[in-house]
């Protein structure tokens, strides 16, 4: 099953704009992790963000944690073409073993 | 610094075929190894991961199999392939000796493109 669901599911916006993700989730969490996908490619990881964090920021990217409403929100900044991808939530609920739980992921277009 | 490989990059295959794709890691060791398979426009489902030698969880009852038999070296095969089988499968790794043991970030190969025809 999934735990991270995305929102929204696509995502249109010009050069320079900032683009916001959503992510909400079921279950308490060790970490909520983001990853971006380019068609047809692997996944790269973003960002790590631990239940006891509120926000995180790595170069472009802020990552919030609202653990008591379930959610994660993605936020990049001053969108480039180059940004244009799929980007996936997902959660870790520690078990000893390391495992994720992906979304769907939100596609995101950003025209020049 | 560590890399991940998969291959074939593409693969198409009749249906009740058998499968193997292949994934080595270089750069750490004793990581743990997953496999994922991604349906077109979805997320990933995690099918299999290991976390040493010859030990193998499934998280999906399907007709997939996976073995580990070395450290680096995980490894997703099938006896006869079904056309619910198609999809791109992403081979990934985490932890290992170069990374923290509280560190769970995943580190993703390119992927294989499998069809089923």
């Amino acid at each position: 099953s999934q735990q991270g669901e995305e929102d929204p599911q696509a995502l249109s916006i010009q050069e320079g704009e900032n683009a916001t993700m959503n992510c909400s989730y079921k279950t308490s969490i060790n970490n909520l992790q983001w990853y971006r996908q380019n068609s047809g490619r692997g996944l790269v990881h973003l960002i790590l963000i631990r239940s006891n964090e509120r926000e995180k920021h790595s170069g472009r990217l802020r990552v919030t944690l609202d653990t008591s409403k379930k959610s994660s929100s993605l936020l990049i900044t001053a969108s480039r073409a180059a940004d244009t991808a799929s980007y996936f939530c997902a959660t870790a609920s520690y078990s000893g073993y390391s495992t994720l739980t992906f979304g769907k992921g939100t596609m995101l277009l950003v025209s020049p | 610094s560590q890399t991940i490989h998969q291959w074939p990059a593409t693969l198409v295959q009749p249906v009740g075929s058998p499968l193997s794709l292949e994934c080595t890691v270089e750069g750490t060791s004793n990581p743990n190894l997953y496999w994922y398979r991604q349906a077109a426009g979805r997320g990933l489902q995690l099918l299999f991961y290991s976390v040493g030698i010859g030990q193998i969880s499934s998280e999906v009852p399907q007709n997939l199999s996976a073995s580990r038999p070395q450290d680096r070296q995980f490894i997703l095969s099938s006896k006869k392939l079904l056309l619910s089988d198609s999809g791109f499968y992403l081979c990934a790794w985490s932890g290992g000796t170069t990374l923290p043991s509280s560190y769970n970030e995943q580190f993703f190969g390119p992927g294989t493109r499998l069809t089923v025809l």
